[in-house]
């Protein structure tokens, strides 16, 4: 979705915490920010959702802008496990349809 | 186990060829999609599904069809494949609210020569 812009990739070093940034300058009052990760040769997997407020969960937290139009996800302690594509993704809802639409997604690449 | 099938894991036809990808899933999940992967592209979202009989497109419909009888089964039917359709392809499900975590399968890898 040319309208959910995401660095191509970022670095980071084995137990340090990442931020990953996202904007969606365009989204709607009902839009829900998903972020999902893809680990090599698998489907992706479900990381966390927002919608207005911050967010934590066991794998990380999401910080979302106050007018929504750009988020965090926040892994605080990057391992080497947690090297993956990181999508956000917008989740439009009308008339009780969802339609995804992905980021083109950071590559994290995280050094020991 | 909770999961999401898809069938075949790879797959190499020649264009015109009619083909069918199965997706199924054992979660009861009111809501299935299709999405494609391709490099520079990301995922797109081919069709989705509400529930059984209500299909919707996505992004990138054009060259696929899909059906949705069971509430488990969510079919993606290639009528007359062509050197584009070439990707990965991806089956998600979910429930129905826009807040639900997706579930998504393996990936079909299709090569259409």
């Amino acid at each position: 979705d040319a309208k959910t812009t995401q660095p191509n990739s970022m670095e980071s070093n084995e137990e340090e915490p990442v931020h990953l940034p996202c904007n969606h300058s365009t989204i709607s009052g009902t839009d829900y920010i998903h972020w999902y990760r893809q680990l090599p040769s698998q489907g992706p997997e479900y990381v966390i959702h927002g919608l207005t407020s911050n967010v934590n969960n066991r794998m990380a937290s999401l910080a979302i802008a106050e007018d929504r139009k750009s988020s965090t996800l926040i892994l605080h302690r990057a391992t080497l496990r947690d090297a993956a594509v990181y999508y956000c993704i917008r989740v439009n809802r009308i008339y009780n349809f969802n339609k995804f639409y992905f980021g083109s997604g950071t590559k994290l690449n995280v050094k020991p | 186990e909770a999961q999401v099938t898809q069938n075949p894991r790879y797959l190499i036809t020649v264009t015109g060829k009619k083909l069918t990808v199965t997706c199924s899933q054992n979660m009861n999940h009111e809501y299935m999609s299709w999405y494609r992967q391709d490099p520079g592209l990301g995922l797109r979202q081919i069709y989705y599904s509400m529930n059984v009989e209500v299909t919707d497109k996505g992004d990138v419909p054009e060259g696929y069809k899909v059906s949705r009888k069971e509430k488990r089964n969510f079919p993606l039917i290639l009528e007359s494949p062509s050197p584009n359709q070439t990707s990965l392809y991806f089956c998600a499900s979910s429930f129905g609210g826009a807040q639900e975590t997706q579930y998504f399968g393996p990936g079909t890898r299709l090569l259409v020569l």
